[in-house]
């Protein structure tokens, strides 16, 4: 089975520096991935994510990811942070190459933005 | 364009007693998936509903169960609440098509077990 790692649990940065959320999978012969953002008393919303092709992808928020199957990861950057950014962050694996809308969840990384 | 809603947004149940949730997709999405988010374990893959079929099913226990309307509602059910069903459990619609597409969330409703 699909297994999603996300080794930081919580990520200071101060405003206006860069961030890498990291989040690394179990290899699979077609995997599809995903990294989800949940504001407080919020439900979570798709941040960005990858099904093929360039293995760099891009959310509307300045958010960007890259797809590394040698190294199973998937990790999370952006070159500055706003406070507004300051929210759980999630890392997901399709669990089944796409044939359903099971997705395998990390255990969230919190980004807390400091002014 | 409405989200997707659930109801109740918050219930405080006891032990023993039975819970049914409620979530209405947005419109035109088929699918509809079910998700506990808990402290400690994070969140799970409970069910997912597909034109009224279960599609898909997590490793919870018989007394988690689910079903979808015609019109794509859907309502989870847990029977015998035990003092860890505690949660906030989300409900996620989408399109449904072959390859996984963007999963819309509601904001859950959380339950309490005393």
């Amino acid at each position: 089975a699909q297994s999603v790692t996300q080794l930081d649990s919580q990520v200071p940065v101060f405003e206006e520096a860069p961030v890498e959320l990291r989040c690394n999978y179990s290899s699979s012969v077609s995997v599809y991935l995903f990294w989800y953002v949940q504001y407080p008393n919020q439900g979570l919303q798709l941040l960005l994510k990858y099904l093929s092709g360039s293995t760099l992808v891009e959310s509307i928020n300045g958010f960007e990811a890259e797809f590394n199957k040698s190294q199973t990861s998937f990790h999370l950057r952006k070159p500055s942070v706003h406070i507004s950014d300051t929210a759980e962050y999630f890392c997901a694996v399709s669990d089944d190459g796409g044939a359903t809308n099971k997705l395998i969840f990390g255990t969230g990384t919190l980004l807390a933005v400091q002014p | 364009k409405a989200g997707v809603t659930q109801t109740p947004r918050y219930l405080i149940k006891t032990r023993g007693q039975q819970v049914t949730l409620s979530c209405s997709p947005i419109s035109g999405h088929r699918s509809v998936s079910w998700y506990q988010q808990t402290p400690g374990q994070g969140l799970q893959f409970l069910f997912e509903y597909f034109s009224e079929t279960q599609r898909n099913k997590g490793n919870f226990p018989g007394r988690f169960s689910g079903r979808q309307f015609s019109n794509s509602r859907s309502e989870m059910n847990v029977s015998t609440l035990e003092l860890g069903d505690s949660a906030l459990y989300l409900c996620a619609s989408s399109l449904g098509g072959t390859t996984p597409g963007e999963l819309f969330f509601g904001e859950g409703s959380r339950l309490t077990v005393l």
